[in-house]
C-alpha cells in the first residue's frame, strides 16, 4: 500500500506553546489529505480536509485559528496546534487518499500530543 | 444518529476460531466500504475494502456486503492472538466524497 509518513510520533509540550505536525505522502501525490483526532478508546474524528494549494475545510466545532493547516505541496501537509492546552492532548493522525476511483485512505503513524 | 454503527465489544474468540465483526450504515447511497485494523497506540491500517454486494476474500479475511440490508461484515478465519486489535468500519457516503465516515470500532481479543 501507499506510504504516509507522519512526524513527530510523540510530543510533550508546555501549555501555551505551538506544535507542528508534518504529514508526507512518500510514494504518491496527494491532492487531498485529512487530519483526524482520536481520544482514548474513541473512534477517529475528522478535524479538517487539507487541499493542496487552497484553504483547508474544517469540520464543525474545530477552530481553524487554533488548528492551522498548510498543504503547500502535493506531498506535504502540516497541522500546527497553536497555543496548546491540556485539553488538546490527543492522538492526531493524518491520512492521504491514494488512487483515483478507489478512494482508499492510508494513514500516517500518528502523533501523540501531551500538553502539560 | 450515528451514520456507521459497530458493536463496540469487546469480542473474544479462541485462537483458531472465526471472528465475525459487523457494521451497519445509514446512508443507502454509500458506495464503498472499508475495514481498518488499529492496534493500541497506532494508526489504522487498511485490511479490506469492498464495493459490490457479496463476498470478497483476501487470505484469512472475508468482507461481506449487503447493500439492501445496509450491512457489511468482516470475517477472520483461523484467528490468531496477533489479530487482537480494534477494527474500524468506514464508509464512503456518496461515492464522490473524499472522506470516510468511521464507526466507533469493535475491540477484538483472540485468546491463546
Amino acid at each position: 500500500g501507499a506510504v504516509v509518513s507522519q512526524h513527530p510520533s510523540r510530543v510533550i509540550c508546555k501549555s501555551g506553546t505551538s506544535v507542528k505536525i508534518e504529514c508526507r505522502s512518500l510514494d504518491f501525490q496527494a491532492t487531498t489529505m485529512f487530519w483526524y483526532r482520536q481520544f482514548p478508546k474513541q473512534s477517529l474524528m475528522l478535524m479538517a480536509t487539507s487541499n493542496e494549494g487552497s484553504k483547508a475545510t474544517y469540520e464543525q466545532g474545530v477552530e481553524k485559528d487554533k488548528f492551522l493547516i498548510n498543504h503547500a505541496s502535493l506531498t506535504l501537509s502540516t497541522l500546527t496546534v497553536t497555543s496548546a492546552h491540556p485539553e488538546d492532548s490527543s492522538f492526531y493522525i493524518c491520512s492521504a487518499r491514494s488512487g483515483s476511483w478507489e478512494e482508499k485512505l492510508f494513514f500516517g503513524s500518528g502523533t501523540q500530543l501531551s500538553v502539560l | 444518529q450515528k451514520e456507521v454503527e459497530q458493536n463496540s465489544g469487546p469480542l473474544s474468540v479462541p485462537e483458531g476460531a472465526i471472528a465475525s465483526l459487523n457494521c451497519t450504515y445509514s446512508d443507502r447511497g454509500s458506495q464503498s466500504f472499508f475495514w481498518y485494523r488499529q492496534y493500541s497506540g497506532k494508526s489504522p491500517e487498511l485490511i479490506m475494502f469492498i464495493y459490490s454486494n457479496g463476498d470478497k476474500e483476501d487470505g484469512r479475511f472475508t468482507a461481506q456486503l449487503n447493500k439492501a440490508s445496509q450491512y457489511v461484515s468482516l470475517l477472520i478465519r483461523d484467528s490468531q492472538p496477533s489479530d487482537s486489535a480494534t477494527y474500524l468500519c468506514a464508509v464512503n457516503p456518496d461515492g464522490s466524497a473524499r472522506q470516510l465516515t468511521f464507526g466507533s470500532g469493535t475491540q477484538l481479543t483472540v485468546l491463546p
